[in-house]
């Protein structure tokens, strides 16, 4: 499957605990976006990031939440001491960079007991 | 506030019918996307356009940057078309940051 990987594609955790969701870009593309869906609201963009570095993170929580792209491996969200409205759908998606369409994954479904 | 109008936010359709969505937006953008998602699934991109009309299949996409709209249709619209479809927006020179609509729900009945 050459399209972009999300892990895992549900996650179950308890309030405090942390949440790592990962993200494997398509082949070939350098950049990845991060975007959550809360029940019945529309997606919202969290974080943009080429490898190494974060290009924009105005949609991300300024507490609990991190990204990174590292230079080898999937792109990571972290979430610490999560709550119970941190239960959402989290989207990963990848472009070669540029004005290209961006590829989305299956998503992670994030529940919070 | 940068915002991103659906309508209608539910749409049933009989199978063959002909099928319109709109998306308005409120300023200047450097492109438009078109996505998919269907119950429980994930997100297929269909369109990206920043002009003109796109057609792929039975989907068309138009926009038009004057009147700050595009229209999603669906021709000869079948039962597997049911998902909910996503307007979403790079305004200005924005490269990553989409905002999206609250999409439309459509339910196409055999």
């Amino acid at each position: 499957n050459a399209g972009v990987m999300q892990n895992p594609r549900h996650l179950v955790r308890r309030r405090g605990q942390e949440a790592r969701l990962r993200c494997s870009p398509m082949k070939g593309h350098s950049h990845v976006y991060w975007y959550r869906q809360l029940p019945e609201e529309g997606l919202k963009f969290m974080v943009y990031l080429q490898k190494e570095n974060i290009i924009d993170e105005s949609g991300m929580p300024k507490e609990r939440f991190s990204a990174e792209f590292p230079k080898e491996g999937p792109s990571i969200l972290r979430i610490q001491q999560v709550v119970r409205g941190d239960s959402a759908a989290y989207f990963c998606a990848s472009s070669p960079g540029g004005f290209q369409p961006q590829h989305f994954g299956d998503g992670t479904r994030l529940s919070i007991l | 506030k940068n915002e991103v109008e659906q309508s209608p936010q539910n749409l049933t359709a009989q199978e063959g019918e002909f099928i319109t969505i709109n998306c308005s937006y409120s300023v200047g953008i450097s492109a438009l996307h078109w996505l998919q998602q269907h119950p429980g699934g994930g997100i297929v991109s269909l369109f990206m356009l920043s002009s003109g009309k796109k057609k792929h299949g039975r989907l068309i996409a138009t926009i038009n940057i004057q009147e700050k709209h595009s229209s999603l249709h669906i021709t000869a619209s079948h039962p597997r078309d049911s998902a909910v479809y996503i307007c979403a927006v790079n305004y200005g020179g924005s490269q990553g940051n989409l905002i999206f609509g609250k999409g439309t729900k459509l339910s196409v009945k055999p």
